[in-house]
């Protein structure tokens, strides 16, 4: 049973262009949703993470939206780079239990000079 | 200040054999989780530990096994290792259970 699911598995972008990437919950009960990156190698570095209570927010070229009532959120990359080519991930959680996250499959964003 | 450090970062063994995995959390953060990651399958949640206390456990099989130790390291531990277990295996610390989770680069393991 998949409590999150993501879209889509692999993207490409130009340089400068926006990235989307969405995912869909199951569990009402989730409060809290990051999204983490992971570059070959390495382990999942956290990029922006939100709450139920706003629905929109943004750290510099990354925005999360979220629709509660939908169950939905994505995040945006606006001004995709090269350096941006990573495996992007969303998560959820509940409250106060953040060591257990639900991870999505992932998606895999290449980014064209 | 150091990263989440995990020991051995690659490791072979067969079918049958048993293996332990460690991670050394960031000073001062006490909770601590480990999670599986493989191609088919994704990140999956094994275990989150507080204060030397599991909390949580993932959908694994008994064989799958963990501690944290005083100093807030932890390790785990997998018995009767099956293929199916070849994957890469990350560990996560923060400061507390409601804390942003840091990840190590994970502990390769490959069962032939």
């Amino acid at each position: 049973q998949q409590q999150v699911k993501q879209s889509p598995q692999s993207l490409i972008v130009q340089k400068g262009g926006i990235s989307i990437i969405n995912c869909a919950y199951e569990n009402t009960a989730f409060d809290y949703f990051p999204w983490y990156q992971q570059f070959p190698g390495k382990g999942p570095a956290l990029l922006i993470a939100i709450r139920p209570d706003v629905s929109e927010k943004k750290e510099g070229r990354f925005t999360i939206s979220f629709n509660k009532s939908a169950k939905q959120f994505s995040l945006h990359i606006m001004d995709s780079q090269p350096g941006d080519s990573a495996t992007y991930f969303c998560a959820a959680s509940m409250e106060g239990s953040q060591g257990n996250l639900i991870f999505g499959k992932g998606t895999k964003l290449s980014v064209k000079p | 200040k150091a990263g989440v450090t995990q020991t051995p970062r690659y490791l072979i063994k067969t079918r049958g054999q048993q293996v332990t995995l460690s991670c050394s959390p960031i000073s001062g953060h006490r909770s601590v989780s480990w999670y599986q990651q493989t191609p088919g399958q994704g990140l999956q949640f094994l275990f989150e530990y507080f204060s030397e206390t599991q909390r949580n456990k993932g959908n694994f099989p008994g064989r799958f096994s963990g501690r944290q130790f005083s100093n807030s390291r932890s390790e785990m531990n997998v018995s009767t290792l099956e293929l199916g277990d070849s994957a890469l295996y990350l560990c996560a610390s923060s400061p507390t259970p409601s804390g942003e989770l840091f990840f190590g680069e994970g502990s390769r393991l490959t069962v032939l």
